[in-house]
C-alpha cells in the first residue's frame, strides 16, 4: 500500500459545481497535512494546511479524519481558474500522485 | 523577496553520464528538499537537507546523492544516468523553525532529459 493515495481523477466539473477530493495515508502517527496546487508545467504551491479541527479559506475547506486516516479538500462554486492538479502532502515529504481537476464553462 | 531558484532550467545528458542540479533556497530557509516528478506522475521524495546534514532519504538508489553548503544552497548529483531518470527535478525550501510542519516553497524545477 502506498503511503499516500489520492482519488485518481480526472474530475471534470462545470463552473459553479462543488467538488471534493480525498487523500488517504497509511502512517497513523502522521502529524502534518497539506494541500498543494500544481498548474500544468509549473511548480506546486501551497493551497492550505489541514488542521485537526478542519479549516476553511474562502471557497476551500480542508478536513482531517484521523480515525479513518484521510484528509479531504472541498471546493465550492468552482471557477475556471481552479483547474489544476491538487496534491496532498503528509508529514512534509510524502506527496500523493495528485488529482486533476478541470472546470469547464 | 526572491523565491527558490534552480539551475539549469533544462539539462540534456546521455545515458551513463553524470548530472548536477543546483538549488538556492529562500533567504533564511535552512531546509532543502529534492523531489523527482516523472511525466504524469506525482512527486517522489528524494532527499532532505537541513543545516548542512542529510536528514532523510527517499527510496532511490545511491547514485542519487547531494549536499548542502554552508549558505544552505544545495546540489543534487545523479551518477550513471539511466533513461528513466528523465524527469522534472524540483527543489523546495522551508524554515523548519516550528517543528516538522513547515510550508515548503518550490522552485521552478530542472527538467532533465536523458538520451
Amino acid at each position: 500500500r502506498k503511503e499516500v493515495e489520492q482519488d485518481p481523477g480526472p474530475f471534470n466539473v462545470p463552473e459553479g459545481a462543488t467538488v471534493a477530493f480525498n487523500c488517504t495515508y497509511s502512517n497513523s502517527a502522521s502529524q502534518s497535512f497539506f494541500w498543494y496546487r500544481q498548474d500544468c508545467r509549473k511548480e506546486p504551491k501551497l493551497l492550505m494546511s489541514v488542521y485537526s479541527s478542519g479549516n476553511e479559506d474562502g471557497r476551500f475547506t480542508a478536513q482531517l479524519n484521523r480515525a479513518s486516516q484521510y484528509i479531504s479538500l472541498l471546493i465550492r462554486d468552482s471557477k475556471l481558474s481552479d483547474s489544476a492538479t491538487y496534491l496532498c502532502v503528509v508529514n512534509d515529504m510524502r506527496f500523493g500522485a495528485g488529482t486533476r481537476l478541470t472546470v469547464k464553462p | 523577496e526572491a523565491g527558490v531558484t534552480q539551475s539549469p532550467t533544462h539539462l540534456i545528458k546521455t545515458r551513463g553520464q553524470q548530472a548536477t542540479l543546483r538549488c538556492s533556497p529562500i533567504s533564511g530557509h535552512t531546509s532543502v528538499y529534492w523531489y523527482q516528478q516523472a511525466l504524469g506522475l506525482g512527486l517522489q521524495f528524494l532527499l532532505w537537507y537541513d543545516e548542512g546534514e542529510e536528514r532523510n532519504r527517499g527510496n532511490f538508489p545511491p547514485r542519487f546523492s547531494g549536499r548542502q553548503f554552508p549558505n544552505y544552497s544545495s546540489e543534487l548529483n545523479v551518477n550513471a544516468l539511466e533513461l528513466e531518470d528523465s524527469a522534472l527535478y524540483l527543489c523546495a525550501s522551508s524554515l523548519r523553525d516550528r517543528g516538522p510542519s513547515d510550508t515548503q516553497y518550490f522552485g521552478p524545477g530542472t527538467r532533465l532529459t536523458v538520451l
